[in-house]
């Protein structure tokens, strides 16, 4: 099973700011099949990223994702007050998904 | 739109069963692989079962492995999870996705599942 870690764990920012959120996997992800999401207090989770850097429909385009291998980012490049919430990375491979723990991103 | 839309969460106690449904609308349910993804209170999320569009393969995370089963009924646009020999970590808010690009890309609201005597 690939296990993901992401960090940092929490990410203290101010709207405008770029954030960067990053995403380490304990071996390749196979074809490139690695997702980030967007999760809000009493929500449930909304795609914002498949296949490593292509954006889900209606994501806007300060969101972008990047990687290969083992190592994925997330960047927001400049922060809106609405994307204060908790992001998760996720992986498929051999029919098998996981999901990384989370970055919380919080107004500084 | 895309609707999904789980049911059958609640109260239960240790070792017994339960099963989940999830209803489906607004797309063609029978074309699109689906999941069980679920969230331990004020914990991180965790994949627990996926299932192919036709129900041909079914596939489970090791937590659940044994215990819990996917199934699908084409003709009713419906998901299910059963649950058997629940235990106290097996609490959660279960959530149904679709399948789009290897990933979820439509999420039901949940349902929660307490497993408590």
């Amino acid at each position: 099973e690939i296990v993901l870690t992401q960090s940092p764990g929490t990410l203290s920012l101010s709207p405008g700011e770029r954030a960067t959120l990053s995403c380490r996997a304990s071996q390749s992800v196979s074809s490139g099949y690695l997702a980030w999401y967007q999760q809000k207090p009493g929500q449930a989770p909304r795609l914002l990223i498949y296949g490593i850097s292509s954006r889900a429909t209606g994501i806007p385009d300060r969101f972008s994702g990047s990687g290969s291998g083992t190592d994925f980012t997330l960047t927001i490049s400049r922060l809106e007050p609405e994307d204060f919430a908790v992001y998760y990375c996720q992986q498929y491979s051999y029919s098998l998904y996981t999901f990384g723990q989370g970055t919380k991103l919080e107004i500084k | 739109q895309v609707q999904l839309v789980e049911s059958g969460g609640g109260v239960v106690q240790p070792g017994r069963s339960l099963r989940l449904s999830c209803a489906a609308s607004g797309f063609t349910f029978g074309s699109y692989g689906m999941h069980w993804v679920r969230q331990a209170p004020g914990k991180g999320l965790e994949w627990v079962a996926s299932v192919w569009f036709d129900g041909s393969d079914k596939y489970y995370s090791d937590s659940v492995k044994d215990r819990f089963t996917i199934s699908r009924d084409n003709s009713k646009n419906t998901l299910y999870l059963q649950m058997h020999s629940l235990r106290a970590e097996d609490t959660a808010i279960y959530y149904c996705a679709r399948e789009d690009y290897y990933a979820g890309g439509y999420w039901g609201q949940g349902t929660l599942v307490t497993v408590s005597s």
